[in-house]
């Protein structure tokens, strides 16, 4: 079955420090893999997104993530953290489940970035 | 272009009582929906999911209930609310080929059961 795992429930970086989130997938297929970035009492904004081609991919707000096939990754990471960045991320994975397309999502990693 | 609404954005309800969330799309014709819940310290769980009008789909078995009346609406109820039904609900759409596009979510709304 597919599953995504985000194994660091909580990260702490001081502002102006790189940044990585950790996300594996479990997924039979290629995989459609994405992250989201949600700020508090708020909904989901799509930071990037793979589906094939360059396996280092450029989202929104200075952010990258490289897939890794061989690692069944699709990390997070960002060279120098603002602290407009402190929020919940969460990676997902498109699955072909019955006809239909649906995400799968991680239950998310909290960043908390230090003045 | 296209948007998403969500309301109400704050909901606080007493136990045995009814619920009706509504998610409206807009700029977008035949989308499909989806409802999660997001509870805390947890991720996103799926609700249910609809690809057309009438057409709704369940995840989980659980308290509420979905309908989709027009093609851009998509309700999520309850006739009678439980402490567990407490979370964030997430409204989401996305176009036919889901997989490369992604989904747009709603900005949510926080329900309270007491």
């Amino acid at each position: 079955a597919q599953s995504v795992t985000q194994p660091d429930i909580h990260i702490t970086v001081s502002e102006g420090a790189s940044l990585e989130l950790r996300c594996n997938y479990s997924y039979g297929a290629t995989p459609y893999l994405f992250w989201y970035v949600q700020s508090p009492g708020q909904g989901l904004q799509l930071l990037l997104k793979y589906f094939s081609g360059d396996t280092l991919v450029q989202g929104i707000k200075g952010f990258e993530a490289e897939f890794k096939r061989s690692q069944s990754s699709f990390n997070l990471r960002k060279p120098s953290v603002h602290w407009s960045d402190a929020a919940e991320y969460f990676c997902a994975v498109g699955a072909l489940t019955s006809g239909t397309y649906k995400y799968i999502f991680g239950t998310g990693t909290r960043l908390k970035v230090l003045a | 272009s296209q948007t998403i609404h969500q309301w109400p954005a704050t909901l606080v309800q007493p136990v045995g009582s009814p619920l009706s969330l509504e998610c409206t799309v807009e700029g977008t014709s035949n989308p499909n929906l989806y409802w999660y819940r997001q509870a805390a310290g947890r991720g996103l769980q799926l609700l249910f999911y609809s690809v057309g009008i009438g057409q709704i789909s369940s995840e989980v078995p659980q308290n509420l209930s979905a309908s989709r009346p027009q093609d851009r609406q998509f309700i999520l109820s309850s006739k009678k609310l439980l402490l567990s039904d407490s979370g964030f609900y997430l409204c989401a759409w996305s176009v036919v080929r889901v997989a490369v596009n992604g989904y747009t979510f709603g900005s949510g709304t926080r329900l309270t059961v007491v």
